[in-house]
């Protein structure tokens, strides 16, 4: 059964540095998500992307977030300066299409101290 | 936007069935109901969704009355490896479904 991988599983960082998160969605679906959980918190969406370009981003995207499909393949999402508040489980996700099940990835749990 | 209610824990024993019910008082016309679970450090995964009536796949039933104010997501004979957060969501009408979830339904299933 296809699925959603991420990649790494844990990513630790020091503040201010930057991180790229990366996801291989499934392969035919067309519609791309980054979801965050920080610890004992909801999953919260934070962007949406088609064709190459952000559909939808919460209030949370600002301008330390983007995301990126640079080849066939992969949907990366990178914190330009991380902070201590970025720590969270990062979760991206995939679907056919606009309105279809999402389905999730393992998530990438990062760390910044 | 449509918010959803659920329990925010129930227990249960290995064996029995559980039903997790989900108010959705303000779900639009083109919403769809969709109930995915939760391990810890894991990903969410899908169950089930459905937008009418009953509806059951190998893992669970969704039953959604006629005014589909609520739904209930069923589990039966539930194992140890059942225990998980279940959340109930309500898509966000058309266009992306930008999934908002809740805090979900904590359910423990003890021996």
């Amino acid at each position: 059964e296809p699925e959603v991988t991420q990649t790494p599983s844990h990513q630790v960082t020091q503040m201010g540095q930057e991180v790229i998160l990366r996801c291989v969605p499934i392969s035919n679906h067309l519609y791309f998500y980054w979801y965050r959980q920080i610890l004992g918190q909801k999953v919260e969406f934070l962007v949406s992307f088609y064709n190459n370009e952000i559909s939808e981003k919460s209030e949370i995207f600002d301008d330390q977030f983007s995301v990126e499909r640079p080849d066939g393949s992969n949907f990366t999402l990178k914190i330009r300066s991380t902070k201590l508040e970025d720590s969270a489980m990062y979760f991206c996700a995939s679907s056919v299409g606009r309105e279809d099940t999402q389905y999730f990835g393992p998530g990438t749990r990062l760390t910044v101290l | 936007l449509a918010k959803t209610t659920q329990p925010i824990s129930m227990d249960s024993y290995e064996g029995q069935e559980v039903n997790i019910t989900c108010s959705h008082n303000n779900i639009a016309t083109n919403d769809y109901i969709t109930w995915y679970q939760q391990f810890p450090s894991q990903g969410p995964r899908f169950i089930i969704q459905g937008y009418k009536t009953k509806v059951t796949n190998e893992v669970a039933s969704l039953f959604i009355p006629a005014d589909r104010k609520s739904s209930t997501l069923s589990l039966p004979r539930v194992s140890l490896s059942d225990t998980a957060v279940y959340y109930c969501l309500v898509a966000e009408g058309t266009g992306f479904q930008k999934l908002v979830f809740g805090t979900g339904t904590r359910l423990l299933v003890s021996p």
